[in-house]
């Protein structure tokens, strides 16, 4: 069975440009969750969706945002990039919602300069 | 205070050693938590969850749960060098809070 999928792998982005991160979960999975790694650091949780609605959001400000679709997949959209936004994104596949197992895609490496 | 607390190592081991990993977490209400492995450049892999107080046992890893002192630890024995990677602890409820990870090395 294919695991998460994730693209584009790596993207390289300026400063006030916009982009979209997208995640495909686990055949049958219906939750997906989103993350951003920086260097040094653990994952640091963005978003939940489940069955097409958002049910948790992380400290993150509104330049971040999400959507989930009929398939399950789903997009991580952030909006006027700043360097600080420079790290791994990570999606999260998991059955259902809640404390269950997440299992990570290889994640989009977002370089701003 | 973070929710979840590692220690950042690096831990550095010997061959065939048992390579011990320590987590705190602040929240006496959590449940459940999870061990992933990352290695450099690669996203986390999960190598075992636990949800009872105790140990749990998989292959060469043991995970310990302590509620009262609201700590969980892994215990990897027989250290081998493709074990040298970045561990991190998590506390699940809907969402995954991270430590910072503890990076061990395992010397040959």
């Amino acid at each position: 069975d294919a695991g998460v999928t994730q693209s584009p792998t790596h993207l390289i982005k300026t400063r006030g440009q916009q982009v979209t991160l997208r995640c495909s979960p686990i055949s049958g999975h219906k939750s997906v969750s989103w993350y951003q790694q920086v260097l040094g650091q653990g994952p640091q949780f963005i978003f939940q969706y489940y069955e097409k609605e958002e049910r948790g959001r992380g400290n993150f400000p509104d330049r971040f945002s999400a959507r989930q679709f009929p398939n399950y997949s789903s997009e991580l959209n952030v909006n006027a990039l700043l360097l600080g936004d420079s790290a791994l994104y990570l999606c999260a596949s998991s059955l259902v919602q809640g404390p269950n197992e997440q299992f990570f895609g290889p994640g989009t490496r977002l370089t701003v300069l | 205070q973070k929710e979840v607390e590692q220690n950042s190592g690096p831990l550095s081991v010997p061959e065939g050693a048992i390579a011990s990993l320590n987590c705190t977490y602040s929240d006496r209400g959590s449940q459940s938590f999870f061990w992933y492995r990352q290695y450099s450049g690669k996203s986390p892999e999960l190598i075992m969850f636990i949800y009872s107080n105790g140990d749990k046992e998989d292959g060469r890893f043991t995970a310990q749960l302590n509620k009262a002192s609201q700590y969980v630890s892994l215990l990897i024995r027989d250290s081998q060098p493709s074990d040298s990677a970045t561990y991190l602890c998590a506390l699940n409820d809907y969402k995954l809070s991270f430590g910072a990870g503890t990076t061990v090395t395992v010397r040959a």
